[in-house]
């Protein structure tokens, strides 16, 4: 079974900080998503890395796989309060027949204070 | 277009009730996933249907049955729930659970409540 842990587990930051939010797991995984989940409504896929060392930026989001890719980043730049958030990252685990599901993180719960 | 759509928002329901969610997506999408949320907690998966079949059923209870009436419907049928059963349920569509097609779009979810 292909595990990832996210840490840290909570993160209550200022407005205008900086902050980074890691994934990580023993097992190599082909990709990893982020999603970014807020109260009551479905995760947001934010991104999906592929290649080992690839850097993705989505506006004031970094995003970072390893170059073994058996982990990731998530850096934020300059945190606003629309970032509060559940922030989950997830990779595919083969389950059998050919098909694929997702692994998730048990999720950085972020929070950005005004 | 990346949307899933679900119905309804919310639910309450008492442990004696039918009640049906429904979730649909028009993206082509050929696997469609039930997942089960409960507070601070990441999605569980539930129920895999690739090309409408039934793939994986993570040993759900039997008073949670799924259907997939066609390639862009997904349905999940509750009777019987236990107050235990109250939790954010979403669905999720990819192209298809193959190596390359998984990845995942989810609807906004149903907040259900058993009473």
């Amino acid at each position: 079974t292909q595990l990832l842990e996210q840490s840290p587990q909570f993160l209550s930051i200022q407005e205008g900080e900086n902050l980074t939010v890691y994934c990580n797991s023993s097992s190599v995984f082909s990709s990893l998503q982020w999603y970014r989940q807020e109260p009551g409504e479905g995760p947001v896929l934010l991104v999906t890395v592929v290649t080992g060392g690839e850097v993705k930026k989505l506006k004031r989001l970094t995003f970072q796989f390893g170059d073994a890719r058996k982990d990731s980043s998530l850096h934020i730049t300059a945190a606003q309060p629309g970032d509060t958030g559940l922030y989950l990252c997830a990779g595919p685990s083969y389950s059998g027949a050919g098909s694929y599901q997702l692994t998730f993180g048990k999720g950085t719960k972020l929070s950005v204070i005004p | 277009d990346t949307e899933v759509t679900q119905t309804p928002k919310h639910l309450v329901m008492g442990m004696t009730n039918k009640k049906s969610l429904k979730c649909e997506q028009h993206m082509g999408h050929r696997a469609m996933y039930w997942y089960k949320q409960k507070a601070k907690k990441p999605p569980e998966l539930m129920f895999v249907y690739s090309y409408e079949k039934l793939s994986i059923n993570e040993s759900v209870p039997s008073r949670f049955s799924p259907e997939c009436p066609n390639s862009s419907l997904l349905n999940l049928h509750l009777h019987a729930l236990q107050p235990e059963d109250s939790a954010l349920y979403l669905c999720a569509s990819s192209q298809d659970d193959s190596y390359v097609g998984y990845e995942q779009y989810f609807g906004p979810g149903t907040r259900l409540t058993v009473t």
